[in-house]
């Protein structure tokens, strides 16, 4: 499947300047979601935006969806070293079944240069 | 706050063991998941387990694939016999309801 794909997939920017990372996908959706790892080790949520919702935010986090593109957009303001690490957006398996199982893109991998 | 836990972190085996790998899933969630990210590679969705049962599974999740939960705590997952393919880190996730999913830190296996 490539449900889920990122854009860049490898994003270098300077601490304090803003990172918008992309993820496009193929089916129809009910919701979106955003996940951090950071190297090595779990996934952490960032955000969820719902397939009725356009833009969303979240302390430091922009997340915009438009599902007539199948696109969405993940900014981080501000960026901190901390914020080093993947991203990935992901999309559930709707098969309307029940306990849909999420697929992933790619990530891509931010580094905030000090 | 509640974490997904899971043991071990790294298990390394032998091609043709079984091994088992252990979750502690949210306690008052519902749904309950596995994933695996080979390395460099995209997570992906092994199974979904709910009410005792598996929900969904994906093309991965084949006969030397099982889960079970053996008590109310714990979610397992057992490779029968494992291949050299298998070595990935495998993510325990778990949800109250169907949307946001809760992810454990992984355990890393590595066949040998």
């Amino acid at each position: 499947s490539q449900q889920g794909e990122e854009d860049p997939q490898a994003l270098s920017i300077q601490e304090g300047e803003n990172a918008t990372m992309n993820c496009s996908y193929k089916t129809s959706i009910n919701n979106l979601q955003w996940y951090r790892q950071n190297s090595g080790r779990g996934l952490v949520h960032l955000i969820l935006i719902r397939s009725n919702e356009r833009e969303k935010h979240s302390g430091r986090l922009r997340v915009t969806l438009d599902t007539s593109k199948k696109s969405s957009s993940l900014l981080i303001t501000a960026s901190r070293a901390a914020d080093t690490a993947s991203y990935f957006c992901a999309t559930p398996e709707y098969s309307g079944g029940g306990a849909d199982g999420l697929t992933f893109g790619k990530g891509t991998h931010l580094i905030i240069q000090p | 706050e509640p974490e997904v836990t899971q043991t071990p972190s790294h298990q390394v085996t032998q091609m043709g063991q079984e091994v088992i790998l252990r979750c502690v899933p949210i306690s008052n969630h519902l749904y309950f998941y596995w994933y695996r990210q080979i390395l460099g590679q995209k997570v992906e969705f092994l199974v979904s387990f709910y009410n005792n049962e598996i929900s969904e599974k994906s093309e991965i999740f084949d006969d030397q694939f099982s889960v079970e939960r053996p008590d109310g705590s714990n979610f397992t997952l057992k490779i029968r016999s494992t291949k050299l393919e298998d070595s990935a880190m495998y993510f325990c996730a778990s949800t109250p309801g169907q949307e946001t999913q809760y992810f454990g830190p992984g355990t890393r296996l590595l066949v040998l």
